[in-house]
């Protein structure tokens, strides 16, 4: 299938914000997700979100989505080291399994 | 990691060898899935399972094998390991897909075969 497209590699400062973008490819996909990878571990549920909202915030984290352009975005304010991971897209395509993009590392320098 | 072990954690093993990677949850949950992780790919879905017995191919099923006889176990088969195979191998479990399907990881197997 088509892939899941992610920026590959981003680097702020502890403070700053950092915004990590996603193209997906379904339209009619439902759900969204943001995944975080810690080094050495499995994925980790950050957040998600349905398809018929524009934007949904938890705490630090936004997720903005743009259905026409198939764009989503995942914005940490006040980033810390503590972020510094790598942090996967995923669509759910229907009634199918997971599509995953290939991953953002994201570095925080002090 | 939502009550999922994976076993081994490493592994190395030698071209032509079989090799199972065993999947345990004890969340009762009816989904789960073997994934494997490589530099440039991310993650792909090499075979899924929706209940005992009951499996099906992923995007990348050839070469693997998969069983599930009991509702807690996933066991994932390299019926003749090649060096292609050299990859991290991650478990994970869902409790619906027809909804919203949220995957909960194990910790991943290193594999390497020479």
């Amino acid at each position: 299938g088509e892939d899941v497209e992610q920026s590959l590699f981003l680097s702020v400062r502890e403070g700053d914000s950092s915004v990590i973008n996603c193209t997906y490819t379904d339209s009619s996909s439902t759900y969204l997700y943001w995944y975080k990878q810690e080094p050495g571990a499995g994925l980790q549920l950050l957040t998600y979100i349905f398809s018929n909202m524009d934007m949904k915030q938890d705490q630090r984290l936004t997720v903005l989505l743009n259905k026409k352009d198939k764009h989503l975005s995942l914005r940490i304010a006040d980033t810390q080291t503590g972020d510094s991971a790598i942090y996967f897209c995923a669509e759910r395509r229907g009634y199918s399994t997971l599509t995953f993009g290939k991953g953002t590392m994201l570095l925080v320098s002090p | 990691d939502a009550g999922i072990t994976q076993s081994p954690r490493h592994k190395v093993t030698e071209t032509g060898t079989p090799v199972t990677l065993r999947c345990h949850q004890t969340e009762n949950h009816r989904y789960m899935y073997w994934y494997r992780q490589d530099p440039g790919h991310g993650l792909r879905l090499i075979h899924y399972s929706y209940g005992v017995k009951d499996t099906d191919k992923g995007e990348v099923s050839d070469g693997y094998s998969v069983s599930r006889s009991k509702t807690e176990d996933f066991l994932l088969t390299l019926e003749s390991a090649t060096s292609s195979q050299t990859s991290v191998y991650f478990c994970a479990i869902s409790s619906a897909v027809a909804t919203n399907e949220k995957l909960f990881f194990g910790s991943g197997t290193q594999l390497s075969v020479l």
